[in-house]
Protein backbone atom coordinates (compact mmCIF):
# COMPACT_ATOMS: atom_id res chain seq x y z
CA UNK A 1 0.00 0.00 0.00
CA UNK A 2 1.32 3.33 -1.26
CA UNK A 3 -0.86 4.79 1.69
CA UNK A 4 -1.29 8.91 1.07
CA UNK A 5 0.81 10.54 -2.20
CA UNK A 6 0.61 13.59 -2.91
CA UNK A 7 1.71 15.65 -6.53
CA UNK A 8 3.84 17.43 -7.08
CA UNK A 9 6.17 17.45 -4.60
CA UNK A 10 7.60 20.77 -5.49
CA UNK A 11 6.47 23.78 -7.02
CA UNK A 12 7.02 27.41 -7.71
CA UNK A 13 4.26 29.99 -8.61
CA UNK A 14 4.05 33.38 -9.91
CA UNK A 15 1.78 35.75 -8.09
CA UNK A 16 -1.57 35.44 -9.83
CA UNK A 17 -1.04 31.93 -12.08
CA UNK A 18 -3.20 28.88 -10.83
CA UNK A 19 -2.19 25.12 -9.89
CA UNK A 20 -4.06 21.68 -8.92
CA UNK A 21 -2.41 19.90 -6.23
CA UNK A 22 -3.42 15.89 -6.10
CA UNK A 23 -3.68 13.80 -2.92
CA UNK A 24 -4.65 10.30 -3.41
CA UNK A 25 -5.40 7.57 -0.79
CA UNK A 26 -5.45 3.48 -1.12
CA UNK A 27 -7.02 2.98 2.43
CA UNK A 28 -10.51 3.15 1.91
CA UNK A 29 -11.09 6.40 4.00
CA UNK A 30 -13.82 8.14 3.85
CA UNK A 31 -12.28 11.38 5.53
CA UNK A 32 -9.31 13.41 3.78
CA UNK A 33 -8.12 16.92 4.98
CA UNK A 34 -5.57 19.55 3.19
CA UNK A 35 -3.54 21.19 5.63
CA UNK A 36 -1.05 24.26 5.40
CA UNK A 37 1.96 24.49 7.95
CA UNK A 38 3.57 27.58 7.94
CA UNK A 39 6.71 28.07 10.95
CA UNK A 40 5.14 29.32 13.91
CA UNK A 41 1.55 28.48 12.91
CA UNK A 42 1.83 24.71 13.35
CA UNK A 43 -0.96 22.89 11.01
CA UNK A 44 -4.04 24.59 9.40
CA UNK A 45 -6.81 23.13 7.92
CA UNK A 46 -7.81 24.57 4.34
CA UNK A 47 -10.71 22.41 3.76
CA UNK A 48 -11.93 18.65 4.47
CA UNK A 49 -14.29 16.16 2.53
CA UNK A 50 -16.54 13.87 4.88
CA UNK A 51 -16.50 11.76 2.32
CA UNK A 52 -17.20 11.41 -2.29
CA UNK A 53 -18.38 14.36 -3.72
CA UNK A 54 -18.71 16.48 -0.49
CA UNK A 55 -16.71 19.42 1.04
CA UNK A 56 -16.30 22.00 3.77
CA UNK A 57 -14.55 24.84 4.96
CA UNK A 58 -11.92 24.57 7.63
CA UNK A 59 -10.06 27.23 9.22
CA UNK A 60 -8.08 29.07 6.33
CA UNK A 61 -10.23 28.67 2.84
CA UNK A 62 -10.44 31.53 1.45
CA UNK A 63 -7.69 31.69 -1.63
CA UNK A 64 -8.54 27.65 -2.01
CA UNK A 65 -11.15 25.29 -3.47
CA UNK A 66 -11.63 21.77 -3.31
CA UNK A 67 -13.14 18.78 -4.65
CA UNK A 68 -13.56 15.21 -4.30
CA UNK A 69 -15.24 13.39 -7.32
CA UNK A 70 -13.48 10.14 -5.95
CA UNK A 71 -12.98 8.67 -2.91
CA UNK A 72 -9.50 8.10 -2.81
CA UNK A 73 -8.45 11.62 -4.51
CA UNK A 74 -8.93 15.15 -2.97
CA UNK A 75 -7.68 17.79 -5.20
CA UNK A 76 -7.10 21.38 -3.62
CA UNK A 77 -7.08 24.26 -6.38
CA UNK A 78 -5.51 27.74 -6.26
CA UNK A 79 -7.11 29.74 -8.78
CA UNK A 80 -5.00 32.88 -8.33
CA UNK A 81 -1.85 32.34 -6.42
CA UNK A 82 -0.28 35.00 -3.88
CA UNK A 83 3.07 34.91 -1.88
CA UNK A 84 1.16 34.41 1.12
CA UNK A 85 0.11 30.74 -0.27
CA UNK A 86 3.52 30.14 0.14
CA UNK A 87 3.89 26.83 2.52
CA UNK A 88 4.04 23.07 2.85
CA UNK A 89 0.57 21.88 2.09
CA UNK A 90 -0.20 18.31 3.63
CA UNK A 91 -3.07 15.93 2.80
CA UNK A 92 -4.22 13.53 5.28
CA UNK A 93 -6.89 10.59 5.41
CA UNK A 94 -9.08 8.69 8.08
CA UNK A 95 -11.89 6.56 8.61
CA UNK A 96 -13.48 8.93 10.60
CA UNK A 97 -14.14 11.00 13.52
CA UNK A 98 -15.65 10.18 16.94
CA UNK A 99 -15.35 10.42 20.56
CA UNK A 100 -13.34 7.29 21.14
CA UNK A 101 -12.27 5.56 18.51
CA UNK A 102 -9.10 4.40 16.22
CA UNK A 103 -10.56 5.58 13.21
CA UNK A 104 -9.49 9.49 14.19
CA UNK A 105 -6.19 8.37 13.55
CA UNK A 106 -4.94 10.81 10.46
CA UNK A 107 -2.48 9.13 7.67
CA UNK A 108 -0.35 12.49 6.67
CA UNK A 109 1.01 12.53 2.77
CA UNK A 110 4.79 13.47 2.41
CA UNK A 111 3.94 17.29 1.46
CA UNK A 112 4.15 19.65 -0.88
CA UNK A 113 6.74 22.59 -0.99
CA UNK A 114 5.17 25.32 -2.85
CA UNK A 115 6.64 29.03 -3.55
CA UNK A 116 4.67 31.89 -5.01
CA UNK A 117 7.36 34.48 -6.15
CA UNK B 1 -7.04 32.65 24.07
CA UNK B 2 -5.92 29.99 21.31
CA UNK B 3 -7.72 26.32 22.55
CA UNK B 4 -4.65 24.79 22.29
CA UNK B 5 -1.51 25.73 23.41
CA UNK B 6 1.87 23.93 23.19
CA UNK B 7 5.52 25.49 23.88
CA UNK B 8 7.24 25.61 20.49
CA UNK B 9 10.64 25.11 21.72
CA UNK B 10 13.09 24.69 20.63
CA UNK B 11 14.13 21.81 22.70
CA UNK B 12 17.32 20.88 23.41
CA UNK B 13 18.59 17.81 25.52
CA UNK B 14 21.40 14.93 25.69
CA UNK B 15 20.91 11.50 24.94
CA UNK B 16 19.38 9.22 27.33
CA UNK B 17 17.56 12.15 29.04
CA UNK B 18 13.63 11.98 30.49
CA UNK B 19 11.72 14.17 27.98
CA UNK B 20 8.14 15.50 29.03
CA UNK B 21 6.51 17.40 25.96
CA UNK B 22 3.27 19.63 26.91
CA UNK B 23 -0.31 20.70 25.96
CA UNK B 24 -2.77 22.85 27.50
CA UNK B 25 -6.25 23.48 26.18
CA UNK B 26 -9.22 25.59 27.50
CA UNK B 27 -12.08 23.57 25.41
CA UNK B 28 -13.34 21.15 28.03
CA UNK B 29 -15.42 19.28 25.37
CA UNK B 30 -12.32 17.70 24.23
CA UNK B 31 -11.93 13.81 24.66
CA UNK B 32 -9.96 12.11 22.46
CA UNK B 33 -6.36 13.11 22.54
CA UNK B 34 -3.58 12.14 19.89
CA UNK B 35 0.39 13.17 19.79
CA UNK B 36 1.86 12.83 16.46
CA UNK B 37 5.97 13.10 15.76
CA UNK B 38 6.78 14.98 12.62
CA UNK B 39 10.84 14.29 11.20
CA UNK B 40 12.26 17.21 8.92
CA UNK B 41 10.64 17.14 5.78
CA UNK B 42 7.92 14.77 6.35
CA UNK B 43 4.09 14.50 7.05
CA UNK B 44 3.42 13.64 10.87
CA UNK B 45 2.50 10.23 11.97
CA UNK B 46 1.00 9.14 15.07
CA UNK B 47 2.36 8.13 17.92
CA UNK B 48 -0.13 7.44 20.58
CA UNK B 49 -3.78 8.42 21.63
CA UNK B 50 -5.54 7.99 24.61
CA UNK B 51 -9.49 8.80 25.22
CA UNK B 52 -9.09 8.91 29.57
CA UNK B 53 -7.05 10.57 32.10
CA UNK B 54 -4.57 8.60 33.49
CA UNK B 55 -1.19 7.23 31.86
CA UNK B 56 -0.91 4.83 29.21
CA UNK B 57 2.53 4.11 28.44
CA UNK B 58 3.95 2.44 24.81
CA UNK B 59 7.84 1.35 24.91
CA UNK B 60 9.76 4.00 25.78
CA UNK B 61 6.99 6.85 25.85
CA UNK B 62 3.98 7.62 28.33
CA UNK B 63 1.36 10.20 26.99
CA UNK B 64 -0.89 11.72 29.96
CA UNK B 65 -3.94 13.35 30.58
CA UNK B 66 -5.60 15.10 32.98
CA UNK B 67 -9.02 15.95 32.14
CA UNK B 68 -9.42 18.18 35.49
CA UNK B 69 -6.55 20.70 34.93
CA UNK B 70 -6.62 20.53 30.94
CA UNK B 71 -3.21 19.16 30.81
CA UNK B 72 -1.61 16.41 28.45
CA UNK B 73 1.83 15.07 28.53
CA UNK B 74 4.21 13.19 26.28
CA UNK B 75 7.15 11.44 28.32
CA UNK B 76 10.37 10.29 26.35
CA UNK B 77 12.39 8.34 28.58
CA UNK B 78 15.97 7.41 28.08
CA UNK B 79 15.45 10.02 25.30
CA UNK B 80 17.85 8.95 21.52
CA UNK B 81 19.07 11.02 18.81
CA UNK B 82 16.39 9.30 16.43
CA UNK B 83 13.36 11.33 18.54
CA UNK B 84 14.50 14.12 17.23
CA UNK B 85 11.46 16.03 15.38
CA UNK B 86 8.73 17.99 15.91
CA UNK B 87 6.21 17.04 18.02
CA UNK B 88 2.34 18.26 17.66
CA UNK B 89 -0.43 16.80 20.03
CA UNK B 90 -4.23 16.87 18.59
CA UNK B 91 -6.94 16.43 20.29
CA UNK B 92 -10.83 15.83 19.35
CA UNK B 93 -13.99 17.42 20.59
CA UNK B 94 -17.53 16.86 19.52
CA UNK B 95 -19.08 20.14 18.38
CA UNK B 96 -23.00 18.73 17.53
CA UNK B 97 -24.70 17.20 15.10
CA UNK B 98 -23.02 14.85 14.75
CA UNK B 99 -19.70 16.37 13.66
CA UNK B 100 -16.54 16.66 15.44
CA UNK B 101 -13.72 19.08 15.99
CA UNK B 102 -9.97 18.20 15.45
CA UNK B 103 -7.65 20.36 16.54
CA UNK B 104 -3.67 20.63 16.34
CA UNK B 105 -1.16 22.20 18.50
CA UNK B 106 1.44 24.41 16.97
CA UNK B 107 4.39 21.36 17.50
CA UNK B 108 7.71 21.12 20.15
CA UNK B 109 11.14 21.11 18.06
CA UNK B 110 12.85 18.83 19.88
CA UNK B 111 16.93 17.95 19.28
CA UNK B 112 18.74 14.86 21.18
CA UNK B 113 22.34 15.56 21.29
CA UNK B 114 24.71 12.38 21.16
Amino acid sequence: NAGVTQTPKFRVLKTGQSMTLLCAQDMNHEYMYWYRQDPGMGLRLIHYSVGEGTTAKGEVPDGYNVSRLKKQNFLLGLESAAPSQTSVYFCASSYGLAETSSYNEQFFGPGTRLTVL
Amino acid sequence: QKEVEQDPGPLSVPEGAIVSLNCTYSNSAFQYFMWYRQYSRKGPELLMYTYSSGNKEDGRFTAQVDKSSKYISLFIRDSQPSDSATYLCAMIAYSGAGSYQLTFGKGTKLSVIP
